[in-house]
């Protein structure tokens, strides 16, 4: 059964204080690893897919990497807006659809 | 923005009455969704759709029935609301395949008391 499992519940950092979110997984055959932010209110918004692990992507403060058991989600200098909670997902081949994570709630304090 | 509109935002029912929420779509996406989301379970897949008529179960399908009759929308009914399923309800879409990104509407509260 495919499976993902996100760490920690709840990540409180100062503003400046890098850190990193953890996504680990099991899936028989990955399609692609997706990270999500949702704000409170909102619906999910998309951030990266990755594919194969050594994989990394960037954007902003951001940097998602992959390797064949789990994802990190790395948080360079956050800002209070990087405030959010982060989702992980998995798309395997028996499945096909995505199984998401609990979430990552992350709250940054200026 | 992912052209993905769902309505209505925001419902209050009574238990047993029956609930039809709409998500409407302006990509022309081949594949949407239909997902809840409650504390502590994260969001789980309730139906799907790949086409026109072409629905499939998720993983919480039971008391949900789903219809897609054009390609824009996709109906999700409650045919006899139950407390249980008081939730955010999301729809997505996506083009299918491997790898393919699923984006998701603004969500849609419904309350059932």
């Amino acid at each position: 059964e495919d499976q993902v499992t996100q760490s920690p519940e709840a990540l409180r950092l100062q503003e400046g204080e890098s850190s990193s979110l953890n996504c680990s997984y099991t899936v028989s055959g990955l399609r692609g690893l997706f990270w999500y932010r949702q704000d409170p209110g909102k619906g999910p918004e998309f951030l990266f897919t990755l594919y194969s692990a050594g994989e990394e992507k960037e954007k902003e403060r951001l940097k998602a990497t992959l390797t064949k058991k789990e994802s990190f989600l790395h948080i360079t200098a956050p800002k209070p807006e990087d405030s959010a909670t982060y989702l992980c997902a998995v798309q395997g081949r028996s499945q096909g659809n995505l199984i998401f994570g609990k979430g990552t709630k992350l709250s940054v304090k200026p | 923005d992912a052209g993905i509109t769902q309505s209505p935002r925001h419902k209050v029912t009574e238990t047993g009455t029956p609930v039809t929420l709409r998500c409407h779509q302006t990509e022309n996406h081949r594949y949407m969704y239909w997902y809840r989301q409650d504390p502590g379970h994260g969001l789980r897949l309730i139906h799907y759709s790949y086409g026109v008529k072409d629905t499939d179960k998720g993983e919480v399908s039971d008391g949900y029935s789903v219809s897609r009759s054009k390609t824009e929308d996709f109906l999700l009914t409650l045919e006899s609301a139950t407390s249980s399923q008081t939730s955010v309800y999301f729809c997505a879409i996506s083009r299918g395949g491997d790898g393919n990104t699923i984006y998701f509407g603004e969500g849609s509260w419904l309350t059932v008391v």
